[in-house]
This record gives C-alpha cells, sequence and structure tokens, in this order.
C-alpha cells in the first residue's frame, strides 16, 4: 500500500518566521518527491521537486529529503501572508506512468 | 511548456444523470495524462491515467470511464451519477520523463444533486 502522510494541520507560523512542513513516505522505492501549493478552491500548482538526498533551495523555499528516514520536508524563510495555503506532498514510485500519490495536505496559516 | 484545459469550471448535475469532461493539452506531443478527484476533506484520489491514444488504466473500479481518442485529449464520462461522485476533478499531465512532476488544469468542480 502506498501511503505519504502530512500532519493537517492547521498550521500556524507568524509572519516573517519560518513554516516547516513534514511528509513521511512508506514505499521505499520511492524516487522522485514534490511539494504542491493548493488554494482554497483552485488546482495544485508544483513548487518543488526533490529527486536525491540533501537539501534543495529555491528562493525563499528549501525541500529536504532523507530516503533512509523516509522523510520529506519544506522549508518556507520569511513566511507572507500570501503562503496560507494547502500544501501537498507528492512522491513518485519511478518506473512506471502510474502517477503520483498524494498525502491529504497540510493547511498552512500565515499571521500577519 | 505544457498547459492543461479543462472544462467546465463548475457543474452541477442530478443523480443519474450522464457526465463529460474534456482536457486538452498544449505544448507537448505524447504526454501521460491522469485524472485524478479530490472530495472534500479527502487528498487526491487517481483514477485513471493513460500513456497513449486508446490506452486507459483504472486505478479504481467505479461507475466513471475515461477515453483518449486523440493524442493531446483526455474524457471523463460517466452514464449515470452518483451522489458519491461529487468533487474537484482535476486532469493533469507529465511531459518529459516518468520521474518528472504533474502539471495540473484548473479544475472542474462537479456537485451531483
Amino acid at each position: 500500500q502506498k501511503e505519504v502522510e502530512q500532519n493537517s494541520g492547521p498550521l500556524s507560523v507568524p509572519e516573517g518566521a519560518i513554516a516547516s512542513l513534514n511528509c513521511t513516505y512508506s514505499d521505499r522505492v520511492s524516487q522522485s518527491f514534490f511539494w504542491y501549493r493548493q488554494y482554497s478552491g483552485k488546482s495544485p500548482e508544483l513548487i518543488m521537486s526533490i529527486y536525491s538526498n540533501g537539501d534543495k533551495e529555491d528562493g525563499r523555499f528549501t525541500a529536504q529529503l532523507n530516503k533512509a528516514s523516509q522523510y520529506v520536508s519544506l522549508l518556507i524563510r520569511d513566511s507572507q501572508p500570501s503562503d496560507s495555503a494547502t500544501y501537498l506532498c507528492a512522491v513518485k514510485r519511478g518506473g512506471g506512468a502510474d502517477g503520483l500519490t498524494f498525502g491529504k495536505g497540510t493547511h498552512l496559516i500565515i499571521q500577519p | 511548456s505544457q498547459t492543461i484545459h479543462q472544462w467546465p469550471a463548475t457543474l452541477v448535475q442530478p443523480v443519474g444523470s450522464p457526465l463529460s469532461l474534456e482536457c486538452t493539452v498544449e505544448g507537448t506531443s505524447n504526454p501521460n495524462l491522469y485524472w485524478y478527484r479530490q472530495a472534500a476533506g479527502r487528498g487526491l484520489q487517481l483514477l485513471f491515467y493513460s500513456v497513449g491514444i486508446g490506452q486507459i488504466s483504472s486505478e479504481v473500479p467505479q461507475n466513471l470511464s475515461a477515453s483518449r481518442p486523440q493524442d493531446r485529449q483526455f474524457i471523463l464520462s460517466s452514464k449515470k451519477l452518483l451522489l458519491s461522485d461529487s468533487g474537484f476533478y482535476l486532469c493533469a499531465g507529465q511531459p518529459d520523463s516518468l520521474n518528472s512532476p504533474l502539471h495540473f488544469g484548473n479544475g472542474t468542480r462537479l456537485t451531483v444533486t
């Protein structure tokens, strides 16, 4: 059973602080990992991809991957009210074309 | 770059009526295409995927079906809608390698009454 687990939140963070979002996955053969942001009533939009262990930075966003612990995280620095959204963690096993497995998402609220 | 078009944006249908949702892709050829559903309070559920014309794989048995009559067209259908079919339907495409991310269309919010 492929599973991706996230804390549903809400996670409340003051404006300007660092928001930390976490995700665990159960399938050890997973190879590709993604973070999507979804505003209420909208479709998910890709914000980060990560494929190897370690950190990957893109602007205010840093994705962290630890395959041994089966753990992926997303850090958002200098959080802004516009970052308030649901963040979805997605995992791809690799090899086949059977899409991504998504977590249920963490609802993030940035307090002005 | 790849763009996914979906319509309509919202749809209200009575129980027992048919359904047809269309998704078209711009900017890439021979993409892998996907239909996901997001029900209230639940995660994204993969319904169908397609690696080419006429090739459909079903992830969840239900009263929905999918077809891919052209390379860049993916259709989700039902002969008779159930109340439980209500949800946010999302079409997604994967343009390149099998490890690349999916890109979503704007979605169709379906309410079955």
